[in-house]
C-alpha cells in the first residue's frame, strides 16, 4: 500500500512570495490533515477534510492560507504572501475514517522563508 | 493548561533500562488515544493505539487513566534504536502533545 505522498520535499523562498503545496493520501481515506509542526513542538493541525469538505479550519490563518481538496482526493495548502514566521514542516495526514482512527502521514514539506 | 501536555525531557537512559511517559489531556470526553514516534526531520509514525484496558506491543505498554486524565507509555529493555521523541495524540481533539524526547546511551 502505497503511503501518504507529499511534494515537494523542501522548499526556499523569499518573504511576500507565495508557495503551495500537495498532498496525495492514502488510497480510500477519506480524511485529509494538514499540520504545520515547528521544531521541538508537536504537530499543529491546520485543517481537515472528510471527503471534500473541510469540517475543521479553525486553526487556519485565513488571510493568508488556503487549501483545497475539489474531488475528494488529493490536496493543496497554499501560502500567500509567505512570511518569516511561516518556516516550519507542513505535514500532510489521512486516516480512513473519522478523528477517532489513527492517522498516517507524509513526509512533510520543509518550508524555509528568507 | 495547554490541552495536552507532555514532559519534553529530554530523558537519558542507558541501554536495558526501563522507561516510562505520560501525557496529560483536558478534555475528559476524549475518545481515543494514540503514542507516535518521531525521528529527527522525519515524520510523525504510529506506535501504539491505547485502549481503555491498557495494551502491549513487545516492549511497549500503553495505558490510559480516564479518571487522572493522562495516558502513559512504557519502554522495557531500551535499545539504541528507541532514541526517538515520543508524542502522544488525542484523537478526537486532533492535539499533539508536544513530545518527549527519549536517549538511549549505551
Amino acid at each position: 500500500e502505497a503511503g501518504v505522498v507529499q511534494s515537494p520535499r523542501y522548499k526556499i523562498i523569499e518573504k511576500k512570495q507565495p508557495v503551495a503545496f500537495w498532498c496525495n493520501p492514502i488510497s480510500g481515506h477519506n480524511t485529509l490533515y494538514w499540520y504545520r509542526q515547528n521544531l521541538g513542538q508537536g504537530p499543529e493541525l491546520l485543517i481537515r477534510y472528510e471527503n471534500e469538505e473541510a469540517v475543521d479550519d479553525s486553526q487556519l490563518p485565513k488571510d493568508r492560507f488556503s487549501a483545497e481538496r475539489l474531488k475528494g482526493v488529493d490536496s493543496t495548502l497554499k501560502i500567500q504572501p509567505a512570511e518569516l514566521g511561516d518556516s516550519a514542516v507542513y505535514l500532510c495526514a489521512s486516516s480512513p475514517g473519522d478523528s477517532n482512527q489513527p492517522q498516517h502521514f507524509g513526509d512533510g514539506t520543509r518550508l524555509s522563508i528568507l | 493548561r495547554k490541552e495536552v501536555e507532555q514532559d519534553p525531557g529530554p530523558f537519558n537512559v542507558p541501554e536495558g533500562a526501563t522507561v516510562a511517559f505520560n501525557c496529560t489531556y483536558s478534555n475528559s470526553a476524549s475518545q481515543s488515544f494514540f503514542w507516535y514516534r518521531q525521528d529527527c526531520r522525519k515524520e510523525p509514525k504510529l506506535l501504539m493505539s491505547v485502549y481503555s484496558s491498557g495494551n502491549e506491543d513487545g516492549r511497549f505498554t500503553a495505558q490510559l487513566n480516564r479518571a487522572s486524565q493522562y495516558i502513559s507509555l512504557l519502554i522495557r529493555d531500551s535499545k539504541l534504536s528507541d532514541s526517538a521523541t515520543y508524542l502522544c495524540v488525542v484523537g478526537n481533539m486532533l492535539t499533539f502533545g508536544g513530545g518527549t524526547r527519549l536517549m538511549v546511551k549505551p
